[in-house]
């Protein structure tokens, strides 16, 4: 596609729900990142794909955190039992190799936790 | 990895140049330094980036002290749609492939 699309745009969840986030990237970029941005705060990292491998995931809070990349594009984070303190932006980005460090990042979805 | 240290906040008058410093005293040879931006309600979005010789683009100049331990984004003529907030970030394409955003720079402009 054209640039990073993220689905859905917003969700409003009840706690202990799970909630499921997609990301389509940019079809001929190799690399897909996963961020957590607080507002007022900067993005922070979760965790990154090179096609279907999922090389770093040290920045997902707790195991209720996961997401997969099976077929080495689109990418869903999937985050369980959900918590109010889960409330943030959740960003996707991509970038065409995991050594370039342009990143083109979609417009986010935005998490509330009820 | 390695740490950055930016103003919280900056202001500039509309159509004057904007230097935007960053301090990374302990930069590695091997790590890039990046520059974004985020405007209000949008992701972030990249900007330049360099290693040791000083970068232009259509967006910026970035120029990088001969040390290497800090380095300047230059807007050479800031726009009211410049009004973001500025992240510089240090990227080790040696070990790891991703970014570490830390607070930024607020840059308003002003007419």
């Amino acid at each position: 596609g054209a640039g990073v699309s993220q689905s859905p745009r917003y969700k409003v969840t009840k706690r202990g729900q799970d909630v499921t986030l997609r990301c389509d990237p940019i079809s001929s970029h190799a690399t897909l990142y996963w961020y957590q941005q607080a507002l007022g705060q900067g993005p922070e990292f979760l965790t990154y794909f090179n096609y279907e491998a999922q090389p770093d995931k040290s920045g997902l809070p707790s195991d209720r955190f996961s997401a997969e990349r099976p077929e080495g594009s689109i990418s869903t984070l999937t985050i369980q039992r959900t918590e109010q303190r889960d409330s943030a932006m959740y960003r996707c980005a991509s970038s065409l190799a995991q050594d370039t460090g342009e990143l083109f990042f979609g417009e986010g979805s935005r998490l509330t936790v009820l | 990895d390695a740490k950055t240290t930016q103003p919280n906040s900056m202001e500039s008058n509309e159509e004057e140049p904007v230097h935007l410093p960053c301090n990374h005293s302990t930069i590695s040879g091997t790590d890039y330094i990046h520059w974004y931006r985020q405007l209000p309600s949008q992701g972030p979005e990249y900007v330049i980036h360099g290693l040791t010789s000083n970068v232009n683009n259509r967006m910026a100049s970035l120029a990088i002290a001969e040390d290497r331990k800090s380095s300047t984004l230059i807007l050479h003529r800031a726009t009211l749609r410049d009004a973001a907030v500025y992240y510089c970030i240090l990227r080790d394409t040696g070990t790891a492939s991703k970014l570490t955003f830390g607070t930024g720079t607020r840059l308003q402009v002003t007419l």
